[in-house]
Parts: structure tokens; sequence; C-alpha cells
């Protein structure tokens, strides 16, 4: 069974454009994570979907904006960049959302540098 | 306001000792507690995960207990290898369904 996939697995961009990555769950997974990770700020969750629909959404600026398909593919989206943004993105994927057995598969993250 | 916190942040041992890695947590309502490691520039593989009603989970090499009314879990690792070289992550899965990580616990395994 295929992992987490994610793409792309670099890039570059300047400051004040957008950025969008995508992350493709492990097949028959529904819920999708992603998280933000920084050397200054550790793993920060982001936002979850399930079923096309955000279950839940991280301490982050309207800039940050995600989307999950009816295949369960998700897109993370991120407008006029700045610096802080810079860090390596992850993608999670799990059967169900939250609760009493959530064992979360991670893809390998875009790594995302904003000049 | 859940916190995850990991002692230590570092952590260097040689070939062959068994070691623990501690995760405490600030608010014991938890649905599960999962333990990861995380090689240099990747993502995270499970290693283990606890559910809010169990004790401990056992994987080979690795034991993870977790004690809610204490807010601790344990990552125990016997006879630790150079391959066992990674940072290893907590997170614990909170009310709000949202996983909250601890900074980590970069370990080195000499040989």
């Amino acid at each position: 069974k295929a992992g987490v996939t994610q793409t792309p697995r670099y890039l570059i961009k300047t400051r004040g454009q957008q950025v969008t990555l995508s992350c493709s769950p492990i097949s028959g997974h529904r819920s999708v994570s992603w998280y933000q990770q920084t050397p200054g700020q550790g793993l920060q969750f982001l936002f979850e979907y399930f079923s096309e629909t955000q279950r839940n959404k991280g301490n982050f600026p309207g800039r940050f904006s995600g989307r999950q398909f009816s295949n369960s593919r998700s897109e993370m989206n991120v407008s006029t960049l700045e610096l802080g943004d810079s860090a390596l993105y992850l993608c999670a994927s799990s059967l169900e959302p939250g609760g009493l057995v959530k064992t979360q598969y991670f893809g390998p993250g875009t790594r995302l540098l904003v000049l | 306001k859940q916190e995850v916190t990991q002692i230590p942040a570092a952590l260097s041992v040689p070939e062959g000792e068994n070691l623990v890695l501690n995760c405490s947590f600030t608010d014991s309502a938890i649905y599960n507690l999962q333990w990861f490691r995380q090689d240099p520039g990747k993502g995270l593989t499970s290693l283990l995960l606890i559910q809010s009603s169990q004790r401990e989970q056992t994987s080979g090499r690795l034991n993870a207990s977790l004690d809610k009314s204490s807010g601790r879990s344990t990552l125990y690792i016997a006879a630790s290898q150079p391959g066992d070289s990674a940072t290893y992550l907590c997170a614990v899965d909170t009310g709000g369904f949202k996983t909250i990580f601890g900074a980590g616990t970069r370990l080195f395994v000499k040989a």
C-alpha cells in the first residue's frame, strides 16, 4: 500500500507570492491533517480535513487555507508569503479524524523556502 | 491550553545502553498519546500509540507508558543502536481533535 505522498518536495518562492502544496493520503484514509515545522516553533497543527470539510484549525492567520477533494486528496495554500513561512510542511493521513484510535501516517513533507 | 514538554532536549548515549525519554502534558483530558520518530529532513514515523484507557504499549525494543493522572509518558528504548539516532516526538490528541506535539528529544547513539 502506497504511503502518503506530498508534492512538490522542495519549493523556493519570494515574499508576496502564493504557493499551493498537495497531499495524497493513503488509500482508504479520509482524514488529512497539515502541520508546519520550524526550528523555533516545532511542529504546529494547521488544520484537519475530513470528507471535504475542515474539522479543526490551528492558530494560523487567514493566509493559510486548505481544501479537500472527493478523493480525499488535499491541498493547502499560503498567500502573500512572508519570510517566516519558510518551513517543512507535513501532511498526515488517518482513517478517521480525532478520537480514541488515530494513528497518523506522515508524508515526507514539502520544504518551502521564502526569499 | 494543552502544552507538551519533552525532556531532555538532546541525549547522547553509547551503543547498547537502555534509555528513557520523557514527555509531560498539562491537560489529562486526552484521547491518545503517540510517539513518533523523525529522521533529519524527513517526515514522521509512528512508533507507538497509547489510547487514553491503556497504560502501555510495546513494539520490539520500544516500550511506551502512559500515566494520565500525572500527565506523563515515557518511551523506553532497550539496547540502543546507532540506527536509533533520530529525533523522537510525542504528541497528544486533545478533546478538541487537535494533535499537540512536543519539541522532541534528539537522540544520538554512538557506535
